[in-house]
């Protein structure tokens, strides 16, 4: 079965600088794979997708994502954060087979330092 | 406005008792979905629907039912058999039965005393 890993549970990054959130999954065919953020008491909005092709995504908000086969990874970057950034993010992938759900991943929580 | 809502935002129950909640989609979304939030344990599936009068247990199913008599409603009802029922509720969409870009809801958060 498919399985998604968020290593960093809590990250803290200053406004205006650079931000990487990790993603990693497991899965034998080509991955479809999402990034979703959610603000407090809120349900989770879309930021990006993969599903072939270019292996860099652009997403709404400024943020983009890399695919990386050989790594297994799908990390989640902005140039620079603001301070409306702060949520959680969660990455998550599906399986073309089987209903087709998501998996989740744990989440990161992103803080934002003024 | 299309969308999917949920209501109550906020539920209280006392142990024991069945609760159920409503998921509401106007997007004409052939799939929907329902995900339980727990602190550091990401979204879990407990069930889904790809089509009317269909349905499928998800990972977490137990002391959950569903049903989905129409295309755009799909409620949950957390039965006294769930031992943790305490958590954040999350329903989801998809325009097809294939599931690739699911659409959220706001939430509903249940409190069982």
């Amino acid at each position: 079965a498919q399985s998604v890993t968020q290593p960093d549970i809590h990250i803290t990054v200053s406004e205006g600088a650079s931000l990487e959130l990790r993603c990693n999954y497991s899965y034998g065919a080509t991955p479809y794979l999402f990034w979703y953020v959610q603000s407090p008491g809120q349900g989770l909005q879309l930021l990006l997708k993969y599903f072939s092709g270019d292996t860099l995504v652009q997403g709404i908000k400024g943020f983009e994502a890399e695919f990386k086969r050989s790594q297994s990874s799908f990390n989640l970057r902005k140039p620079s954060v603001h301070w409306s950034d702060a949520a959680e993010y969660f990455c998550a992938v599906v399986s073309t087979g089987g209903g087709n759900k998501l998996t989740f991943g744990t989440g990161t929580q992103l803080k934002v330092e003024l | 406005d299309g969308g999917i809502t949920q209501s109550p935002k906020y539920l209280f129950r006392k142990e024991g008792q069945n609760v159920t909640l409503s998921c509401e989609q106007n997007l004409n979304h052939d799939a929907m979905y329902w995900y339980r939030q727990d602190p550091g344990q990401g979204l879990r599936l407990i069930y889904y629907s790809q089509i009317v009068n269909d349905f499928q247990k998800g990972d977490i199913a137990e002391g959950y039912s569903v049903s989905r008599e129409k295309k755009e409603s799909f409620p949950l009802t957390v039965t006294s058999a769930q031992k943790n029922p305490t958590a954040f509720y999350l329903c989801a969409s998809s325009i097809g039965a294939g599931g690739l870009e699911q659409y959220f809801g706001p939430g509903t958060r249940l409190t069982v005393t």
